[in-house]
């Protein structure tokens, strides 16, 4: 069965730092994608970053990067220079079965401070 | 482009009554989801759809039914609501290829449902 594990319930980080979210998956399928969405407050869902598992390099969007290592089964969203606009909940997804479906995490609780 | 729009935002039910939600998508989307989201549990799949006409059970449908009603619209009925069902429930939409970053889901705003 599909499973996505965020094991950090919160993390803080201070402004302007780099930070990263684990996020740790289980799939016996060869053809999935790993997705990232932030939550801020006000509630709304936020697409951020996908990564194919067929893909070769780490995908980026602006300050985020995805830290795949798929011998691991990880794949880590890595924040750059961290904003206060960053504070939200993080959820980790996968594709599965070649479907759009999507599996989620319970999240992380990102806090920026100054 | 509105993206993905749901109604209403917010709903206080009392058990047993019924209600629908309702969402619409703008992007041409094929495949549409219902999601319900509680504390601590992440996003759980309700019902999606493929395309226009079919639809299918997620993770956590008893209690819910939903319709198709066009390619734009897709609307989920809580037949006799429960407290239990007290959640926020997102809709989405995708391109529904199952291609790559095509699969990435676009979500609403959401919907608080209290049910008393």
């Amino acid at each position: 069965a599909q499973k996505i594990t965020q094991t950090q319930p919160g993390m803080f980080v201070q402004e302007k730092e780099a930070v990263t979210l684990d996020c740790t998956y289980d799939t016996s399928d060869p053809s999935y994608g790993l997705f990232w969405y932030k939550q801020p407050s006000s509630g709304e869902m936020i697409f951020l970053i996908y990564q194919g598992s067929y893909d070769q390099q780490n995908a980026t969007e602006g300050r985020y990067s995805l830290n795949f290592q798929k011998a691991r089964k990880s794949a880590n969203l890595v924040i750059s220079a961290s904003q206060l606009g960053d504070s939200a909940m993080y959820f980790c997804a996968m594709s599965y079965y070649n479907t759009d479906k999507l599996i989620f995490g319970t999240g992380t609780r990102l806090q920026v401070f100054p | 482009n509105a993206g993905v729009t749901q109604t209403p935002k917010f709903q206080v039910l009392k058990t047993g009554q019924s209600m629908t939600l309702q969402c619409a998508q703008d992007m041409n989307h094929n495949s549409m989801y219902w999601y319900r989201q509680d504390p601590g549990m992440g996003l759980r799949l309700i019902y999606y759809s493929a395309s226009e006409g079919t639809t299918d059970k997620g993770e956590v449908p008893n209690g819910y039914n939903v319709s198709r009603l066009n390619k734009r619209e897709f609307s989920l009925r809580l037949e006799s609501a429960a407290p239990s069902q007290t959640s926020v429930y997102f809709c989405a939409s995708s391109v529904g290829i199952a291609s790559g970053a095509q699969e990435t889901q676009y979500f609403g705003p959401g919907t608080r449902l209290l049910v008393l």
